[in-house]
């Protein structure tokens, strides 16, 4: 059981490049979502998905894609980079909603993204 | 405009006292409160939730305490020991988001 899995950990863009994160999990979860960290900022809510073919916006959606075909896998998508998406992006899934404690939200263990 | 705020960026005690980090949020819609924990180069995990209709949950070491009234939570570790040492976030659940606030790094000395 390997939980969420995140790759690459490491990537290195220039600005206006593209790249896609990748994220799966094997846990059968249907909510999926995609979080960025910035000191000071915490974690924000960039996509979630409530299952497959099913996507939508968080916080701070602009210049990402997403897009859920199958419950497994929930890749995010950096259409033009650019340096203020320079930041640690964390995936996230759960069984099902709310996230109440006894159902809650499992992480991967990040992607360190910079653009230069 | 951030609904979910922790004032606090660091905290130091020392091993064996009482460690408390507080969040104070602004949406009443929010139903259930959690705490996670991170470590560096490691993803966030769950350490303690609170639902809406309650004022307290304990689990071990930890406490979460909830004022709806002063829209205001705290997370109490007693006693404290160095391997507590990360960041901690709150966190609050509305409908289908999970909204975070900014971390608290508490560092426990020995």
């Amino acid at each position: 059981n390997a939980g969420v899995t995140q790759t690459p950990k490491f990537q290195v863009l220039k600005t206006g490049q593209s790249m896609t994160l990748q994220c799966a999990q094997d846990m059968n979860h249907e909510y999926m979502s995609w979080y960025r960290q910035d000191p000071g900022m915490g974690l924000r809510l960039i996509h979630y998905s409530v299952g497959a073919g099913i996507t939508d916006q968080g916080e701070v959606p602009n210049g990402y894609n997403v897009s859920r075909s199958t419950t497994e896998d929930f890749p995010l998508r950096l259409l033009s980079a650019a340096p203020s998406q320079t930041s640690v992006y964390f995936c996230a899934s759960s069984l099902t909603l709310p996230f109440s404690g006894a159902n809650v939200l499992t992480f991967g263990a990040g992607s360190r993204l910079t653009v230069l | 405009d951030q609904q979910v705020k922790q004032n606090s960026p660091s905290l130091s005690v020392q091993e064996g006292r009482i460690s408390i980090l507080n969040c104070d949020y602004t949406n009443s819609m929010f139903d259930y409160f959690l705490w996670y924990k991170k470590y560096p180069a490691e993803g966030p995990t769950f350490l303690i939730s609170i639902s809406s209709i309650k004022d307290k949950n304990e689990d071990g070491r930890f406490t979460v305490f909830l004022n709806k009234s002063a829209k205001h939570l705290s997370l109490h570790i007693v006693p404290s020991q160095p391997g507590d040492s990360a960041v901690y976030f709150c966190a609050a659940n509305a409908g289908n988001m999970l909204t975070f606030g900014g971390g608290t790094r508490l560092m426990v000395k020995p």
